[in-house]
């Protein structure tokens, strides 16, 4: 069973508008985190935000903020004020368990955004 | 600066070739990871390694060796059991610390194409 899922492969949005990448994670573990990632065309990623599973609070950094339901089990990310620079690849991903379990990451398949001028 | 520093950056192979891919940080993290990213897909874990001189499978481990000599260092070699190796090859770190978020680190990629 897929642990992360980004169900928008492809996703255009306006330049100045507001944009939501969903993601849906799968866990039994109480303990995670959930981060979301950027890649641009020349493929470094890039971290945006993170969230654990314990924050009371939804992750924001800048333009970034993440909707963090748990009781669903999704993690969406919202960009507001898009820009011509947003346009990329983005990737959520899950930690289970604490740090000493070793940080690894699950990636989901990502959602290509593309910002229109 | 501090980072995480692959090369090469594009590698050409032909077939029956086992190839090794560098990856070293100087950002004093403990663990080293190493993703494979296949076209308009997510990244896969390979190996990891949260101390040196030990590492563990990922998802992906077959066809792919790894060793953990020195902190800094985290070299990836694919062998030619790798039926499938064209492919983006990301080396990662992190800090193992219980006030961390745990991000992963990035290095810029290692593209293979067997030829």
């Amino acid at each position: 069973a897929q642990k992360i899922t980004q169900t928008q492969p492809g996703m255009f949005v306006q330049e100045k508008e507001a944009v939501t990448l969903d993601c849906t994670y799968d866990t039994s573990d109480p303990s995670y985190g959930l981060f979301w990632y950027k890649q641009p065309s020349s493929g470094e990623m890039i971290f945006l935000i993170y969230q654990g599973s314990y924050d009371q609070q939804n992750a924001t950094e800048g333009r970034y903020s993440l909707n963090f339901q748990k009781a669903r089990k999704s993690a969406n990310l919202v960009i507001s004020a898009s820009q011509l620079g947003d346009s990329a690849m983005y990737f959520c991903a899950m930690r289970e368990g604490l740090y000493n379990a070793g940080n690894m990451l699950t990636f989901g398949g990502g959602t290509r955004l593309m910002v229109k001028p | 600066d501090g980072g995480i520093t692959q090369s090469p950056k594009y590698l050409f192979r032909k077939e029956g070739q086992n190839v090794t891919l560098s990856c070293e940080q100087n950002l004093n993290h403990d663990a080293m990871y190493w993703y494979r990213q296949d076209p308009g897909q997510g990244l896969r874990l390979i190996y990891y390694s949260q101390i040196v001189n030990d590492f563990q499978k990922g998802d992906i481990a077959e066809g792919y060796s790894v060793s953990r000599e020195k902190k800094e260092s985290f070299p990836l070699t694919v062998t030619s059991a790798q039926k499938n190796p064209t492919a983006f090859y990301l080396c990662a770190s992190s800090i193992l610390w219980e006030g961390d978020t745990g991000e992963l680190f990035f290095g810029e990629g290692s593209r293979l194409t067997v030829l």
